[in-house]
């Protein structure tokens, strides 16, 4: 069974210039997450979705973050403009989510953005 | 809030050295704990994890146990091989429709 995908791996683009991540989840997961992972720190939440519903977007700096899933598969998050600090990993995990039970999220491998 | 404090790395060890990583958390609910792996250009994978006090996860030889009293979940390895080199990170979900909290991840490097 094929994993959480993410594209592209890594990204380097200058400052003000928008830039966009693509997750395709594991297949039947309804649950999807976007971490972001700074340098020497562990993954802290930026969105997570449940189905086509965002179910928890507080930490998603919405005046230059967006995100999408459209049909409640594949995600994208997007940067515009991107700002220096916005340089880190940004993950993406996937889960099924069922009722009254401790769901396990798989990540994908992250994209590693570089703001210059 | 809830937070996760694990001990800072790098740790470098001998193969067959045993290895321990400490962990602790504070959190306002009843939390489920775990320990992700992530290994060189790889995502982070689940490694082990405990849902109540004093359950023990175990895993490719890797075990934790956690304890409510000492509010930790200490990584053990009794015989650390080259392979296990990699970032480990201590995590928690609180009851409810929470998310994960990490720590800031270990780095553990086995030299040969």
């Amino acid at each position: 069974e094929a994993g959480v995908v993410q594209s592209p791996r890594y990204k380097i683009i200058e400052k003000k210039q928008p830039v966009a991540f693509w997750c395709n989840p594991i297949s039947g997961h309804n649950t999807l997450y976007w971490y972001r992972q700074n340098l020497g720190q562990g993954p802290e939440l930026l969105i997570r979705y449940e189905n086509e519903e965002a179910v928890d977007d507080s930490q998603l700096p919405k005046d230059r973050f967006s995100a999408e899933r459209l049909k409640g598969v594949d995600s994208t998050l997007k940067i515009q403009p991107a700002e220096l600090g916005d340089s880190a990993v940004y993950l993406c995990a996937s889960s099924l989510v069922l009722s009254g039970r401790l769901e396990t999220q798989y990540f994908g491998p992250g994209t590693r953005l570089l703001v210059l | 809030g809830n937070s996760v404090t694990q001990m800072e790395g790098p740790v470098t060890l001998s193969e067959e050295a045993f290895l321990t990583i400490n962990c602790t958390y504070t959190a306002t609910g009843y939390p489920s704990l775990f320990w992700y792996v992530q290994y060189p250009g790889e995502g982070l994978q689940l490694l082990l994890k405990a849902t109540k006090a004093d359950d023990k996860g175990s895993n490719k030889g890797f075990e934790a146990t956690y304890r409510k009293e000492t509010t930790s979940f200490h990584l053990e390895k009794g015989s650390v091989q080259v392979s296990d080199s990699a970032v480990y990170f201590c995590a928690l979900k609180d009851t409810g429709n929470t998310p994960l909290v990490f720590g800031k991840g270990t780095r553990l490097s086995v030299i040969a």
